[in-house]
């Protein structure tokens, strides 16, 4: 009954490290999206994407960058790690039309020291 | 712009009803979502209304829509300690497709 799966339930990485989030859905949805969960601040979006190879930068796009090579897989990835990017990461897929429900993978805890 | 806001924090007892409330500004939203997060976990989709509607039922879950208002409310039936989550009300920008989040309302319910 999984949906959407997050490669990594727990990471940690090193200030400077290249790190790569990966998500994949098994829905066939057109729209991706990446955001992070800080208390206090809520979901804050970092991109979406609503087709193969499109990218669109949400609200927090800075220190981040993507890629959606196939349509059931969209990756986050971060060029050099810092600190203030530990945080929860959650992917999310989302159907239209007369299905427009939005699934979420279980989240991707990343620490980075 | 457009904006989704909820109450931070509802409490109640076992068994009463607990209603979840969530204003939205942007008018052209096709659907709204309900979600629930438990701790440390994802965001788990409890329900969707679509805005040609004004309720939706779905066993102890009652959605209502009140489009003139730009309101939104989840009811729980019968709440139970199990129930007690952070829950967040969502739309899509009917501008950009993004969905927008409100800042979630936790729930406790108390035995």
């Amino acid at each position: 009954d999984v949906k959407v799966t997050q490669s990594s339930r727990y990471l940690v990485k090193r200030t400077g490290e290249k790190v790569f989030l990966e998500c994949v859905q098994d829905m066939d949805h057109e729209n991706m999206f990446w955001y992070r969960q800080d208390p206090g601040l809520g979901l804050r979006l970092i991109y979406f994407s609503y087709d193969v190879k499109m990218k669109e930068k949400g609200d927090i796009p800075e220190g981040y960058s993507v890629s959606r090579e196939k349509k059931e897989r969209f990756s986050l990835i971060l060029e050099s790690a810092s600190t203030n990017q530990t945080s929860m990461y959650l992917c999310a897929s989302r159907g239209g039309g007369e299905t427009p429900e939005a699934f979420f993978g279980q989240g991707t805890r990343l620490t980075v020291v | 712009g457009e904006d989704v806001e909820q109450s931070l924090f509802l409490s109640v007892r076992e068994g009463d009803s607990s209603v979840i409330n969530c204003t939205y500004t942007d008018s052209s939203s096709t659907y709204l979502y309900w979600y629930k997060q438990e701790p440390g976990a994802g965001l788990q989709l409890l329900t969707y209304i679509f805005s040609n509607m004004d309720m939706k039922q779905d066993q102890r879950l009652t959605v209502l829509l009140n489009k003139k208002d730009k309101h939104l409310s989840l009811r729980i039936a019968d709440t139970q300690t199990g129930d007690s989550a952070i829950y967040f009300c969502a739309g899509p920008s009917s501008n950009t497709g993004k969905l927008i989040f409100g800042q979630g309302t936790t729930l406790q319910v108390k035995p």
